[in-house]
């Protein structure tokens, strides 16, 4: 399966620290996507980075692609109590089919 | 633009019955994703439908089925429902089917007794 694993599973920081969270996945990859999932609801879209792409930010977002260890961070810089959410990485196969990893619940405390 | 809309929101059935969710994509795109959601299995890919036609398909029993109508509009079904089908049923959707953004309806909270 192509599925990612994510980690950690979850984290717990104050408002202002960073946040990173790491993902793992298994086959050849087009791109890599970062979701978020606010208390079991749809998801959103945060940012998509290409496998040729090595680095990418967007806002307080910045994510980083290694494909040579098919693995992916994600860091939320100087976090806000609004950014407590589940994260997830999705990758999708050649035939548009989405793999989301297990995903890591992000607590921002005031 | 109005986002991904599911009904309905949340749903109560019981064992053995049958279940139709609704999801209206966004205007003007054409492919419809499902997804299934639950604190075991995470979330999983049921299917995608694009122009009417199922493109992909999971791994899940022929229980489940889905299909898609010529304003892009989707439908998903579950026959003979079991306990182990709650979840939370998310559709998702695409302008042009590509592996790129995907735009997540709220979903709907299925709860089988």
């Amino acid at each position: 399966s192509q599925q990612g694993e994510e980690d950690p599973q979850a984290l717990s920081i104050q408002e202002g620290e960073n946040a990173t969270m790491n993902c793992s996945y298994k086959t050849s990859i087009n791109n890599l996507q970062w979701y978020r999932q606010n208390s079991g609801r749809g998801l959103v879209h945060l940012i998509l980075i290409r496998s040729n792409e090595r680095e990418k930010h967007s806002g307080r977002l910045r994510v980083t692609l290694d494909t040579s260890k098919k693995s992916s961070s994600l860091l939320i810089t100087a976090s806000r109590a609004a950014d407590t959410a589940s994260y997830f990485c999705a990758t999708p196969d050649n035939f548009n089919k989405f793999y989301f990893g297990s995903g890591t619940k992000l607590n921002v405390k005031p | 633009k109005a986002g991904v809309t599911q009904t309905p929101r949340y749903l109560i059935k019981t064992r053995g019955q049958q279940v139709t969710l609704s999801c209206s994509p966004i205007s003007g795109h054409r492919s419809v994703s499902w997804y299934q959601q639950t604190p075991g299995q995470g979330l999983q890919f049921l299917f995608e439908y694009f122009s009417e036609t199922q493109r992909n398909k999971g791994n899940f029993p022929g229980r489940f089925s889905g299909r898609q109508f010529s304003n892009s509009r989707s439908e998903m079904n579950v026959s003979t429902l079991e306990l182990g089908d709650s979840a939370l049923y998310l559709c998702a959707s695409s302008s042009d089917g590509g592996p790129y953004e995907q735009y997540f309806g709220p979903g709907t909270r299925l709860t089988v007794t």
